[in-house]
């Protein structure tokens, strides 16, 4: 059974929208991360959450808002949907911010 | 910024062909190196960490070499199988940040059977 559950697993959206990226895992991990991957782009690191805190974004625009209600959720939120957004999005956690991140499946978001 | 340059887009081999893919990185310091393996419809997988210290880790067959004089590190297997098939991707992170990765590009290896 995957410990990092991603919701949903595909998910369009209209131009100018807003999403909500559900992300849980159950490893016990005390850290948290988003990741993106364009068809432009590699894999890069957009957001660390440690113990619900937001320690490091990458992130330069601010439609992107990661949420986290508990110690094991970390959701991410996009507003303001454009079609260069679209791209797989991967939650990911480690026990500390030292440690080499874990990878859920992904969310698959196309923005039309 | 921080780079990793991975230049072979795709690898076609046949079984029990020997298996080399080449990374470069630059940086500040002294990283810790990565290679992720990703199936089709999966997120990335941690396949070996090599800490510049070290210089080298070995998983399932599969060995990490690292170079700091040419600042490389190579992902290498003796005898590939039809399994192996896959996106391998190499990283990077700053020294005791972990979670921070810079990806390269990655290399699609398809083994025919």
């Amino acid at each position: 059974d995957p410990k990092i559950i991603q919701k949903p697993k595909y998910l369009v959206a209209v131009t100018g929208s807003e999403k909500i990226l559900i992300c849980e895992q159950y490893l016990g991990h005390n850290a948290m991360y988003w990741y993106r991957q364009s068809a432009k782009k590699p894999l890069e690191f957009m957001f660390s959450y440690s113990y619900q805190k937001l320690m490091d974004n990458q992130t330069a625009s601010s439609r992107f808002q990661p949420q986290s209600s508990k110690k094991n959720h970390l959701d991410l939120q996009i507003t303001a949907l454009k079609p260069d957004d679209s791209a797989t999005y991967f939650c990911a956690s480690s026990g500390q911010g030292n440690q080499a991140p874990l990878f859920g499946e992904g969310t698959r978001l196309s923005v039309l | 910024g921080d780079s990793v340059i991975q230049m072979q887009g795709q690898v076609t081999l046949s079984e029990n062909d020997f298996l080399f893919i080449n990374c470069t990185y630059s940086t500040t310091g002294y990283p810790t190196l990565f290679w992720y393996v990703q199936y089709s419809g999966e997120g990335p997988q941690l396949l070996l960490q090599v800490t510049t210290a070290n210089n080298k880790g070995s998983s399932r067959g599969f060995e990490a070499t690292y170079d700091k004089g040419t600042t490389s590190f190579h992902l290498q297997k003796t005898s590939v199988q039809e399994i192996d098939s896959a996106v391998y991707y190499c990283a990077m992170s700053p020294r005791n940040m972990g979670y921070k990765l810079t990806f390269g590009t990655g290399t699609s290896l398809l083994v025919d059977p």
